[in-house]
């Protein structure tokens, strides 16, 4: 069973570089018909895509983060990145990892989240 | 960016109800179109996908409905377990997007 984990830094200080790490176990993200996907969520508030890589490395981000996100995957470590440069507060959020799936590119499963505050 | 209304953003119920919740897209999006379950402090967990496939392992008392901008998920009778938030969410153009969220509360 596929399951995914989160990892990274809690505190960033505004306008630097957001890195986290998304790491694979009971699957591989070099195989299958996927896409490996980042989403966050404010406190209280909704779910935004942040982005996405398949399994041959193409990528799709949502336009409104685009000038300022990476996704890569590390297929050694079987695990794949968020880099979001340029942070300010309205960043802060849970920030999840995903695997869309299939031909209609559902998300399951999800990680449990991890929270990132931008704050000096 | 295709933009999902969700409705009702709260609603209150209690034990044996059966609810629904609708999801409204700006275009069409065909079935492209998920439901999740999210309950505080934990990541969403799939439901229902392509309109109204229940994913395995979840209760046979979901089930939704819809195609191309109109959608519903419908809980037959509701159980303790099932008081969460809900989302929908399309994945036909990118970049995806999601409802605003259906808090399911206890009444």
């Amino acid at each position: 069973q596929v399951q995914l984990q989160e990892s990274g830094p809690g505190l960033v200080k505004p306008s630097q570089t957001l890195s986290l790490t998304c790491t694979v176990s009971g699957g591989f993200v070099s195989s299958g018909a996927y896409y490996w996907t980042w989403i966050r969520q404010p406190a209280g508030k909704g779910l935004e895509w942040i982005g996405r890589i398949s399994t041959s490395g193409t990528t799709n981000y949502n336009p409104s983060l685009k000038s300022r996100v990476t996704i890569s995957a590390d297929t050694s470590k079987n695990q794949f990145s968020l880099k979001l440069s340029s942070v300010t507060a309205a960043d802060t959020a849970v920030y999840y990892c995903a695997r869309a799936v299939g031909q209609q590119l559902m998300s399951a499963p999800w990680g449990q989240g991890t929270l990132v505050t931008v704050s000096s | 960016d295709i933009q999902m209304t969700q409705s009702p953003s709260s609603l209150s119920a209690s034990v044996g109800d059966r609810v629904s919740i609708t999801c409204r897209a700006s275009q069409s999006i065909s079935i492209y179109l998920h439901w999740y379950q999210q309950r505080p402090g934990k990541g969403p967990k799939l439901l229902i996908y392509a309109a109204s496939n229940l994913l395995s392992g979840v209760p046979s008392r979901f089930s939704g409905s819809g195609s191309g901008t109109d959608f519903t998920l419908t809980i037959s009778s509701l159980q303790p377990e099932d008081f969460a938030t809900y989302y929908c969410h399309q994945s036909y153009s990118a970049p995806d997007t999601f409802g605003q969220g259906t808090k399911l509360e206890i009444k």
